[in-house]
């Protein structure tokens, strides 16, 4: 049973560039989450989806970020026109269905602004 | 406001040395409270669930346990393989968003 799949590992964009992040749950998992994580420091939330719905997008930031986790097909973290403070690790986390159940996370992608 | 804290920030043990980490949590209600385990460039490796005060959870070396108001992650005589950063998340009544601390980096010296 394959773990949360994040794609690619690794990204470098020059600044203005799109940046496309894709994370597949792992199977049976409904539920998605993306976190962003800066060098010595914690994981932050930006979004959590369940299939075609953004439940809470609360720490995304207004401009330039989308996610999207369509009826079929991974789900999709999107930053328009990357900038230098955008580098970060972005990991993808899942879970079932229901109450408090954990969440797990994928590899990650890092991300380079240059 | 919800809010997670974890002490010490890193922690240094010889080999075979015990320890315990601290999570302390302020939350408007409790749903749950995660442990998980970081290694340099990884993702974070789920290791506990707790879901009330009094609840234990153990997993070879590792012994999860939870309070009202924090838990505590007890480390018997670890090994140089049980260095990396333990993360603590809580997710509180009403909503399905994980709140993380900054985490413990835990470097154990053989």
């Amino acid at each position: 049973n394959a773990g949360v799949m994040q794609n690619p590992r690794h990204l470098v964009r020059r600044r203005g560039q799109e940046a496309r992040l894709r994370c597949s749950p792992m199977k049976g998992h409904s539920h998605v989450y993306w976190y962003r994580q800066l060098p010595e420091e914690g994981l932050k939330f930006m979004v959590y989806l369940q299939k075609e719905n953004i439940i809470d997008e609360s720490g995304m930031p207004k401009e330039r970020f989308s996610a999207e986790f369509p009826k079929e097909g991974p789900s999709i973290l999107r930053i328009q026109q990357v900038v230098r403070g955008d580098s970060a690790a972005y990991f993808c986390a899942s879970r079932l269905q229901g109450g408090s159940t954990e969440a797990f996370f994928g590899q990650g992608t890092r991300l380079t602004v240059v | 406001e919800d809010q997670v804290t974890q002490s010490p920030e890193a922690l240094r043990l010889q080999e075979g040395e015990s320890s315990s980490l601290n999570c302390s949590y302020t939350v408007s209600g409790l749903r749950g409270l995660f442990w998980y385990r970081q290694d340099p460039g990884k993702g974070p490796e789920f290791l506990f669930t707790l879901y009330s005060a009094g609840e234990e959870k153990e997993k070879e070396r590792l012994k999860a346990t939870l309070t009202k108001k924090e838990s505590f992650l007890h480390i018997t005589a670890p090994k140089p393989e049980d260095s990396a950063t333990y993360l603590c998340a809580v997710v509180t009544s009403g909503t399905y968003k994980y709140i993380f601390g900054t985490g413990t980096r835990l470097k154990v010296l053989a």
